[in-house]
């Protein structure tokens, strides 16, 4: 099993409908983060989360909300999907030691707005 | 928000070339510079990583190259193959990262 794991993988949804993307862990990590991917802008955070009562905003946090279940499990509302929404979302991992700054990403759900 | 800028978005090269990725940093406070590689359907994966006390780090046919006074690092693939083709991202942080835009990279046989 995928050490971080996204559901769904893809997913088409009408403008102005309710969507949640859900992710869920193994490695044990504290801190869960959202990103978003679009072609020629990398990826750019929407939300990110150090422990279970933690939540902050990223760069682009407009739009999407999130809930951090448990200490595995962190999912990334819209709740009014919008076209230009349309993109790669990735959720990803860390440890909090200074020794293990590196992300474990999931493998991503394409999300398509019409 | 700070950022990370990286060249080129794009690059093609002949397999055995070293295609060279370039990044650039603002924070001087960011103390750790990871590449990730990422192939098409799956998600962005660590290849290597370099803090500042360091000019260099080989891994394989993988190179980073720092240069703190420039705030750039770059990444150097040896003898390229068509198996490195995907799209790689250069980061900048701590334990909070600033990713740059990308540069998808093809290796022609």
């Amino acid at each position: 099993d995928a050490d971080v794991t996204q559901t769904p993988r893809n997913r088409i949804t009408k403008t102005g409908k309710r969507i949640m993307l859900e992710c869920s862990q193994t490695k044990g990590h504290d801190r869960m983060y959202w990103y978003r991917q679009d072609p020629g802008l990398g990826l750019r955070l929407i939300y990110y989360s150090f422990d279970v009562k933690d939540i902050n905003k990223g760069e682009i946090s407009d739009g999407y909300s999130v809930s951090r279940q448990a200490q595995a499990k962190f999912s990334l509302s819209l709740e009014s999907a919008i076209p230009n929404q349309t993109a790669l979302y990735f959720c990803a991992t860390s440890g909090a030691d200074t020794a293990n700054y590196g992300y474990t990403f999931g493998s991503g759900t394409r999300l398509t707005v019409v | 928000q700070q950022q990370v800028k990286q060249s080129p978005q794009s690059l093609i090269v002949q397999k055995g070339g070293i295609p060279i990725i370039n990044c650039a940093y603002e924070n001087t406070a960011f103390d750790y510079f990871p590449w990730y590689q990422q192939f098409p359907g799956k998600g962005p994966a660590l290849l290597i990583a370099i803090r500042p006390d360091v000019s260099e780090k080989k891994e394989g046919r993988f190179t980073i190259s720092f240069n703190k006074s420039a705030k750039q690092f770059s990444l150097h693939i040896m003898d390229s193959q068509p198996g490195d083709s995907a799209t790689y991202f250069c980061a900048a942080g701590g334990w909070m990262l600033t990713f740059g835009g990308g540069t998808r990279l093809m290796v022609k046989p």
